[in-house]
């Protein structure tokens, strides 16, 4: 089956430490994207990447990183810097040029520190 | 920041009835995406529409593009129980960047 996979589904984090949430894609697309969203709200973008290698910030990077070693995988690490970190986090695939065509997404990592 | 506002918040209908929902805009942008999203789930994408486009369909959904009053509306015909979800319009505005609404939670009761 093709598609976007993300884990864990649930993950708890204490204060101070880092976290790395795993997004893997086997559609072949070029274009990966993380969000993050907050109870009541849409989306705000992360990261982005267009090709191995090469990433760029989004509206809301602060806090966190990201590596794009191979087209397949996009993991998101949520560092001790970001204040604020609970929230549901979505990444997503698309083909072709970054943000043109229709993302999927992936089902989700909700994040909790204690 | 958020670009893409949708209208209303929330909406609840009957089965079978239509829902429109509406989204509008600030900056000049290349498409418009709408997506729908079950409670606690990713996101499905259900309709782009092109700056260059006025209206799309797709099964039950029509979605309508304005550019001259920066607004969008998804029309959901002949509702469903299943169609029980919060919908959200995405805009690429052609700076490198996606923004989403903050989304209209529909209730379809059967």
């Amino acid at each position: 089956d093709g598609g976007i996979t993300q884990s864990p589904k649930y993950l708890f984090r204490k204060e101070g430490q880092n976290v790395t949430l795993s997004c893997e894609q086997n559609l072949n697309h070029d274009a990966m994207y993380w969000y993050r969203q907050d109870p009541g709200q849409g989306l705000r973008l992360i990261y982005y990447s267009q090709i191995v290698n090469d990433f760029q910030k989004g509206d809301i990077a602060e806090g966190y990183s990201v590596s794009r070693e191979k087209k397949e995988s996009f993991p998101l690490t949520v560092t001790s810097a970001q204040k604020n970190p609970t929230a549901f986090y979505l990444c997503a695939s698309s083909a072709g040029q970054i943000f043109y065509n229709e993302q999927f997404f992936g089902p989700g990592t909700r994040l909790t520190v204690l | 920041s958020q670009q893409g506002e949708e209208d209303p918040q929330a909406l609840s209908i009957q089965e079978g009835e239509n829902a429109t929902m509406n989204c509008s805009y600030k900056t000049s942008i290349n498409n418009l995406q709408w997506y729908r999203q079950n409670s606690g789930r990713g996101l499905v994408h259900l309709i782009l529409i092109r700056s260059n486009e006025r209206e799309k369909h797709s099964g039950r959904l029509r979605v309508t593009l304005d550019t001259s009053k920066k607004s969008s509306s998804l029309l959901i015909t002949a509702s469903r129980a299943a169609d029980t979800a919060s919908y959200f319009c995405a805009t690429d505005e052609g700076n490198n960047d996606m923004r989403f609404g903050a989304g209209t939670r529909l209730t379809v009761k059967p």
